[in-house]
């Protein structure tokens, strides 16, 4: 059985980076899938955030794409977000996921932790 | 880059009832389309993918169709634990990324 689990601080200081590790577990990170990050702000829908493979190869959404690293550590199975210069609107639940095929479908998500943005 | 929009943003229904969500994209995205359930406090769940395939584990009351840019979730006869929000998905190749539509959310009338 597929499991994620993300950890990292619940709380991060404006322009300050938030950081968030994702650890896979009953599935080998090089088998396939891509991973990613998906957040969710309080009471407001899903917005993808980006996806890495296993060989290193990035996808990030545009609109954050300045701001955002994604890396992978086969060694640990697991998968990390960065997010830099954060504000109050990057307030969310942030979710971890396995993306079957480059997102034709999200087949595996983290329960979700929840950062918030405050000095 | 493609946008997605669902309606109705609310359904009021009763259990036993059939409720229909639409998923409408702004060009067409070819069958890369999947729904997710969403109840309070829970991470999003896969109930279809590519359009019209039910995921491991969904019951056959939910049904998917359509393809291009327009697509239905159908959920044949309402049960107490199906009243979620529930959000359509695409892929887009390029620039390579996932969006989803803003979400339907069923309730209880």
């Amino acid at each position: 059985q597929v499991q994620l689990q993300e950890s990292g601080p619940g709380l991060v200081k404006p322009s300050e980076t938030l950081s968030l590790t994702c650890a896979v577990s009953g599935y080998s990170i090089s088998s396939g899938y891509y991973w990613g990050w998906i957040r969710q702000p309080p009471g407001k829908g899903l917005e993808w955030i980006g996806s890495i493979y296993h060989s290193g190869s990035t996808y990030y959404n545009p609109s954050l794409k300045s701001r955002v690293t994604i890396s992978v550590d086969t060694s640990k199975n697991q998968f990390s977000l960065k997010l830099s210069s954060v504000t109050a609107a990057d307030t969310a639940v942030y979710y971890c996921a396995g993306i079957a095929a480059a997102g034709n479908s999200i087949d595996y998500w983290g329960q979700g932790t929840l950062v918030t943005v405050s000095s | 880059e493609i946008v997605l929009t669902q309606s109705p943003a609310t359904l009021s229904l009763s259990p036993g009832e059939r409720a229909t969500l639409s998923c409408r994209a702004s060009q067409s995205v070819s069958s890369y389309l999947a729904w997710y359930q969403q109840k309070p406090g829970q991470a999003p769940r896969l109930l279809i993918y590519d359009a019209s395939n039910r995921a491991t584990g969904i019951p056959a009351r939910f049904s998917g169709s359509g393809s291009g840019t327009d697509f239905t979730l159908t959920i044949s006869s309402l049960e107490p634990e199906d009243f979620a929000v529930y959000y359509c998905q695409q892929r887009s190749n390029w620039p390579p990324g996932i969006t989803f539509g803003p979400g339907t959310k069923v309730d209880i009338k």
